[in-house]
């Protein structure tokens, strides 16, 4: 099956660590994202890229590293520099559809917890 | 800043009537409009996408886009009680592979 996986679904982090989320995608999309939903909110762009050793930030960069180093990967590191961590991230990736527009799909998600 | 608006409701309907949710965008410029469903605690699902001015109908889904008033619309015919959820309007910003997203509108659909 084609998807977007994204590890781990949950994790809890104590304050002054780094975290990674992974993010693989099997879709062969060009295109990667990193989104941030908070309760009763809508989702806010953290990072994308577009191709492969390439990527640029999104609205609420700050605190948060990413890279693409392949084009199925695109991990993001939650620095201890990110004040508010506790959130659901989300990763996603596009494809230009056969009807013209790029279309973003999204993985499962994971629910980082700051205890 | 673009910004992309929504009622975040909850909207409530009764099951079998017309669900119409609405969304207004600032940048004239973008050409790709989305609608995305999420239940609690899931991630968001893609119902439907438009890039042409009227409307674009699938099953029981109808979206508009009027660009002249920046405003995109999702009707939902027949509403089932499966259907409430949270109602994300995307919009893809023009000249960039970004996508804004609205806060949602949340749908109930009472049974």
């Amino acid at each position: 099956d084609g998807g977007i996986t994204q590890s781990p679904k949950y994790l809890f982090r104590k304050e002054g660590q780094n975290v990674t989320l992974s993010c693989e995608q099997n879709l062969n999309h060009d295109a990667m994202y990193w989104y941030r939903q908070d309760p009763g909110q809508g989702l806010r762009l953290i990072y994308y890229s577009q191709i492969v050793n390439d990527f640029q930030k999104g609205d609420i960069a700050e605190g948060y590293s990413v890279s693409r180093e392949k084009k199925e990967s695109f991990p993001l590191t939650v620095t201890s520099a990110q004040k508010n961590p506790t959130a659901f991230y989300l990763c996603a990736s596009s494809t230009r559809s056969s009807s013209g527009a790029n279309v973003l799909t999204f993985g499962a998600g994971s629910r980082l917890t700051v205890l | 800043q673009k910004e992309v608006e929504q009622n975040s409701g909850p909207l409530s309907v009764p099951e079998g009537a017309i669900a119409s949710l609405n969304c207004t965008y600032s940048d004239r410029g973008s050409q790709s409009f989305f609608w995305y469903r999420q239940y609690s605690g899931k991630s968001p699902e893609l119902i439907m996408f438009i890039y042409s001015n009227g409307d674009k109908e699938d099953g029981r889904f109808t979206a508009q886009l009027n660009k002249a008033s920046q405003y995109v619309s999702l009707l939902i015919r027949d509403s089932q009680p499966s259907d409430s959820a949270t109602y994300l309007c995307a919009v893809m910003v023009s000249g960039t592979y970004k996508y804004i997203f609205g806060t949602g509108t949340r749908l109930k659909v009472l049974a």
